[in-house]
């Protein structure tokens, strides 16, 4: 059973359009997490998000929001898609809660391949 | 200097070799750290967990040394499938969950 899963997989779309990437998670964890990796490969966090708590990394452009239904579900909604979008975004989840002092195994999905044309 | 630096390489090496990847923080109240690896095309995984000098698990050896704000990671015996993207990961402060990745190191182990 796929522990973390996102859809869809690959996503081209047009510059100004609005679109969303599906995230679910079957462990039980608290807390999702949606990570940005970019040509040159580097992942950056965007968003942790618990019931409780929705920290934003500082750099994300405001038309990035996340959406959670439930605590199994954490989509990415993003609006007036841009060139730069174009990347690989990949959903996570782990157990604990963003602010502690350790830090729990996070569980990557398989990525959702974004292009923006 | 970058929040989490790394050598992008690649590092080429043939199997059995011995290859050792470093990885600088620049947050010295960094407690914990982490190495993952990404295969070509896909998500991340957890490899190992650094928490205080060092920690080993069969051929993986990573070690910490917080004087000069680095860790390594040492691969002994290299095998084919150790061909990936080794990602040093350093948490934020107070929010230990919140994950800072370096650009990573990538190696390539030839037959």
């Amino acid at each position: 059973d796929t522990a973390v899963s996102q859809t869809p997989k690959y996503l081209v779309t047009q510059m100004g359009n609005d679109k969303s990437i599906k995230c679910e998670q079957n462990l039980g964890h608290d807390t999702m997490y949606w990570y940005k990796q970019d040509s040159k490969k580097f992942l950056k966090i965007m968003f942790s998000y618990n019931n409780k708590e929705l920290i934003i990394n500082e750099t994300v452009p405001n038309r990035f929001s996340p959406k959670s239904p439930d605590k199994a579900h954490l989509n990415l909604h993003i609006n007036s898609l841009e060139l730069g979008d174009s990347a690989v975004y990949f959903c996570a989840s782990s157990q604990g809660w963003p602010r502690t002092s350790r830090t729990d195994t996070q569980y990557f999905g398989p990525g959702t391949r974004l292009t923006v044309l | 200097r970058k929040e989490v630096e790394q050598d992008p390489g690649p590092f080429n090496v043939p199997e059995g070799a011995t290859v050792a990847f470093n990885c600088t923080y620049s947050n010295s109240a960094s407690q914990s750290f982490f190495w993952y690896r990404q295969d070509c095309r896909k998500e991340p995984k957890l490899l190992m967990s650094v928490y205080s000098s060092g920690n080993e698990d069969g051929r993986f050896t990573a070690q910490l040394n917080r004087a000069s704000q680095y860790i390594s990671l040492l691969i002994r015996d290299s095998k084919l499938s150790d061909s990936a993207t080794y990602l040093c990961v350093v948490p934020w402060k107070h929010a230990g969950n919140m994950l800072t990745f370096g650009g990573g190191t990538r190696l390539m182990v030839k037959p």
